[in-house]
């Protein structure tokens, strides 16, 4: 596709309810990165994925965080047991290499999950 | 202390005025600063990037960076109303892996007044 595409755009949770996010980055994007933004702030780090292999989940909050990116293309952000503090924004980002500097990484649109 | 602090703002300027934003940062060893633009309810957009010191200019965007200051600001002249959005700044840290890991502040308002 043309961009960074994020699905759902919004998600209704319910107070312990699971949610998995679908993030599809651009075709041949080497790194992949999931961020969480609150209102009124900037994004935070979450995880960073080089093609299929996480190196990077220092940024995940808690163990009920958990993310994959099985083929090296599409990547799932999976929540489970959904608390209020969980609403946010999640923006998945990609870039075409991780080593040069400079490679721009284009965010999605976003998925605005709320919990209930 | 925040690794990347902005001022919330919100800054309003006048059309055809310049808006003067900036943004310190508390990693010394940081190498990548980049500035991304942020309409409401959009995804962050970059608009600039800058690695070394001194300024860096493209159309009406001047990025600045002072390393030893650990100052990054971002001008923009001629201030359109369609510039009203919230400007990120974002650095990427020392031990970043390889990878352009950001760590982002948490932006700054802009309001361009006609």
């Amino acid at each position: 596709g043309a961009g960074v595409s994020q699905s759902p755009r919004y998600k209704v949770a319910k107070r312990g309810q699971d949610v998995a996010l679908r993030c599809d980055p651009i075709s041949g994007h080497v790194s992949l990165f999931w961020y969480q933004q609150a209102l009124g702030q900037g994004p935070e780090f979450l995880t960073y994925f080089q093609n299929e292999a996480q190196l990077d989940k220092s940024g995940l909050p808690s163990d009920r965080f958990f993310a994959e990116r099985p083929e090296g293309s599409v990547s799932t952000l999976k929540i489970q047991r959904t608390q209020q503090e969980d609403s946010a924004v999640y923006l998945c980002a990609s870039s075409f290499d991780r080593t040069h500097q400079g490679t721009e990484a284009f965010f999605g649109q976003g998925t605005r999950l709320t919990v209930v | 202390q925040k690794e990347v602090e902005q001022n919330s703002g919100p800054l309003s300027v006048p059309e055809g005025a310049i808006a003067s934003l900036n943004c310190t940062y508390s990693d010394r060893g940081s190498q990548s600063f980049f500035w991304y633009r942020q309409y409401s309810g959009k995804s962050p957009e970059l608009i600039m990037s800058i690695y070394s010191n001194g300024d860096k200019e493209d159309g009406r965007f001047t990025a600045q960076l002072n390393k030893a200051s650990q100052y990054v600001s971002l001008l923009i002249r001629d201030s359109q109303p369609s510039d009203s959005a919230t400007y990120l700044c974002a650095v990427t840290p020392t031990f970043s892996g390889g990878y352009n890991k950001l760590i982002f502040g948490a932006g700054t308002r802009l309001a361009v007044h006609p």
